[in-house]
């Protein structure tokens, strides 16, 4: 069974650095074809994929952000970490970390619950 | 950044059957397969469909999703009360190197 479990600062200050950490079991990230994405939503709004892992530590990052994100593995630990730059008010939202796979052709089959970050002074 | 878009909201009784319309473009949903998540309130989204057409186990066959060029949608047969979610669309994008997420659709039963 796999699961996913999103954990990190409920509230960080403007400018801030945001690390969050994905714990994860019932898979192994250093599998061939397994990946790992970030997503969040901001308050009433609509899903924004921010990244993405694969097995083989290559990653795709959204466009917007790439000057501000990074995505890091520890697979010994069933950790990933997303670190997101000088953050801003409206960086704030819950932030969810997602399962896929090849086999699922990169969609994400499994979220965790999410966690919610507030970015205020 | 959104370069997929969706009706913000679609309503019908239960029963009816309701389709959520996706619309996208060449570099997204015309060359890449589409995935459909459900989101209930205060929940996390939950995939309902994916490859375009593949449902995962444990979604019944009264939704299914399909494609035709640079569009998608998703239909829901038989509307029931748990139905009442936003639902997104999402592919990959080839121009952008991202995955992208339709604006979404709030499904309510009347």
């Amino acid at each position: 069974q796999i699961t996913l479990e999103e954990s990190g600062p409920a509230l960080v200050k403007p400018t801030q650095t945001l690390t969050l950490t994905c714990t994860f079991s019932g898979f192994s990230l250093s599998a061939t074809g397994v990946g790992l994405g970030w997503i969040r939503q901001p308050p009433g709004k609509a899903l924004e994929w921010l990244a993405l892992v694969y097995w083989d530590d290559d990653r795709r990052y959204r466009p917007s952000l790439r000057s501000r994100i990074t995505v890091t593995r520890d697979t010994s630990n069933n950790q990933v970490m997303l670190t997101l730059t000088n953050m801003d008010p409206e960086d704030s939202g819950t932030y969810y970390c997602a399962h896929t796979s090849r086999t699922a052709l990169w969609a994400f089959d499994i979220w965790g619950r999410g966690t919610g970050v507030t970015v205020s002074s | 950044q959104s370069e997929v878009t969706q009706p913000p909201s679609v309503s019908g009784t239960p029963g009816q059957r309701v389709t959520i319309s996706c619309s996208g473009s060449s570099s997204n949903i015309g060359s890449n397969t589409v995935n459909w998540y459900q989101q209930l309130p205060g929940a996390a989204p939950k995939l309902l469909i994916y490859k375009t057409n593949q449902r995962p186990s444990g979604v019944p066959d009264r939704l299914s999703g399909s494609k035709s060029g640079p569009s998608a949608s998703l239909a829901i047969s038989g509307l029931q009360s748990d139905d009442e979610a936003d639902y997104y669309c999402a592919a990959w994008d080839d121009n952008l190197n991202a995955y992208v997420f339709g604006t979404g659709t709030k499904v309510t039963v009347l």
